[in-house]
């Protein structure tokens, strides 16, 4: 069985690093193909792709939030870890991990952790 | 223009059944993507529904109901959720996805009602 776990503040204030971190039990990082993604959803709003990782440590980033994003993986804790640099209130959101690889992507989903950007 | 648009709400009765769209930008050809959908109910995360590229290039999700298929309109550059025989507990968001240009997009997202 596949669960995903976020974790990290609930309140960061403007211009500051949010960390976040995904830890995972049921596959591995170090299984060819896999991969671990992030997504997050303002309140009422719709879902956003921000940055993936792959088994071999290839990385790919959302255009829009390339330059404040850093995706990184640590295998042997079986966790993924995002930061976001230079956050604004506009980043307020639920924030998701989720496995893919292969034909299969996002699937499940971890429970995501509310991220309050406020001063 | 957004990569992928859907239609912000559909409404439809118990028993009818619903096609979701999930619209292509011009230059995008909808053939050659694989469509992935989710369904997220209120305060919980989305869930993997099925993903829909042609007829021998599909994948259900796992206790995904039969009555849920996905398939493709050319003409109309989209991917296509067709939900039948509607139940009460059909009411949700949906959300397309492809894989573009090394990237995940997601669309906006359809709200269902379900009355």
């Amino acid at each position: 069985q596949i669960t995903l776990k976020e974790s990290g503040p609930t309140l960061v204030k403007p211009t500051q690093t949010l960390t976040l971190t995904c830890t995972f039990s049921g596959f591995s990082l170090s299984t060819s193909g896999v991969a671990v993604g992030w997504v997050r959803q303002p309140p009422g709003k719709a879902l956003e792709w921000l940055a993936l990782i792959y088994w071999d440590d290839d990385k790919r980033y959302s255009p829009s939030l390339k330059s404040r994003l850093t995706i990184t993986k640590d295998t042997s804790k079986n966790q993924v870890v995002l930061t976001m640099t230079n956050m604004d209130p506009v980043d307020t959101a639920t924030y998701y991990c989720a496995p893919g690889g292969g034909n299969n992507w996002f699937d499940p989903w971890g429970q995501g952790t509310l991220v309050t950007v406020s001063s | 223009q957004a990569v992928l648009t859907q239609p912000s709400s559909l409404s439809a009765s118990p028993g009818a059944s619903a096609s979701l769209t999930c619209t292509l930008r011009s230059g995008i050809n909808v053939g050659t993507y694989r469509i992935f959908w989710y369904q997220q109910k209120p305060g919980s995360p989305p869930q993997y529904l099925l993903r829909y590229k042609s007829d021998s290039d599909k994948h259900q999700g796992s206790g995904v109901p039969s009555r849920f298929s996905g398939s493709k309109d050319a003409s109309a550059n989209a991917g296509i959720l067709l939900i039948s025989g509607l139940q009460s507990e059909d009411e949700a968001d949906y959300y397309c996805m492809i894989w573009h240009s090394n990237f995940w997009v997601f669309g906006g997202g359809t709200k269902l009602t379900v009355l």
